[in-house]
């Protein structure tokens, strides 16, 4: 049972537009939602967080929408760059001294 | 600050073979976990330790064994390596001053 979802296994965008990465989830008691940021022949890197309390947190060039109702979160990338590619994988837990369960993942690819 | 690191980079295995994958943090984290990572499956849970002397079982623990006697080594031990386990295994270890959890730089692990 998939509890975290990432339903696009790829991306594409142009350098400067908006890139939008979305993860769906099944468990209602999730209260805490991260992306990681992944390079290849590299582990996972922390992007950004959610809590359950909150709709939006951004940092940046980065901005994740939380939809509780929808079970539902996005990733905005805004503008994107090159650099920005990558596979990015969206995950959540159920309390603080749970466990982090991940979605399958999303390769962006920004093109120049 | 080394912060996790996971030896060996790369290893092939042949069916029927053991091995055991390192994990060392230096950041005094309790908890520590091991995931793989299969193309379309994204990062799994395969076990994790909330401490010393106690662990437990993630999503995919068939196949393979954990001990804890340090805060620093979590070990991932494969006792009888099948084709099946062939993927990227990731150590990770959580800071509980925050929600984010720091990643190992990988193994991949071939078995023939």
């Amino acid at each position: 049972d998939q509890q975290v979802k990432q339903n696009s296994p790829s991306l594409s965008v142009q350098e400067g537009r908006i890139s939008i990465l979305n993860c769906d989830y099944t468990n209602s008691m999730f209260d805490y939602f991260l992306w990681y940021k992944k390079y290849p022949a590299e582990g996972p890197t922390f992007l950004i967080s959610i809590s359950s309390i909150k709709d939006k947190n951004e940092d940046g060039r980065f901005t994740v929408f939380l939809n509780k109702s929808a079970k539902h979160l996005s990733l905005h990338i805004v503008p994107s760059q090159p650099g920005d590619s990558a596979v990015y994988f969206c995950a959540a837990r159920r309390n603080q001294g749970g466990k982090l369960i991940f979605g399958q993942g999303t390769e962006l690819s920004v093109k120049p | 600050n080394a912060g996790v690191t996971q030896t060996p980079k790369f290893q092939v295995l042949k069916t029927g073979q053991s091995m055991t994958l390192q994990c060392a943090q230096d950041m005094n984290h309790e908890y520590m976990s091991w995931y793989r990572q299969d193309p379309g499956m994204g990062l799994r849970l395969i076990h994790y330790s909330v401490g010393a002397g106690i662990t437990d079982q993630g999503e995919v623990p068939n196949g393979y064994n954990v001990s804890r006697s340090t805060t620093e080594d979590f070990p991932l031990r494969l006792l009888s390596a099948a084709p099946s386990q062939t993927s990227v295994y990731f150590c990770a270890s959580r800071d509980p001053a925050n929600y984010g959890y720091t990643f190992g730089s990988g193994t991949r692990l071939t078995v023939v």
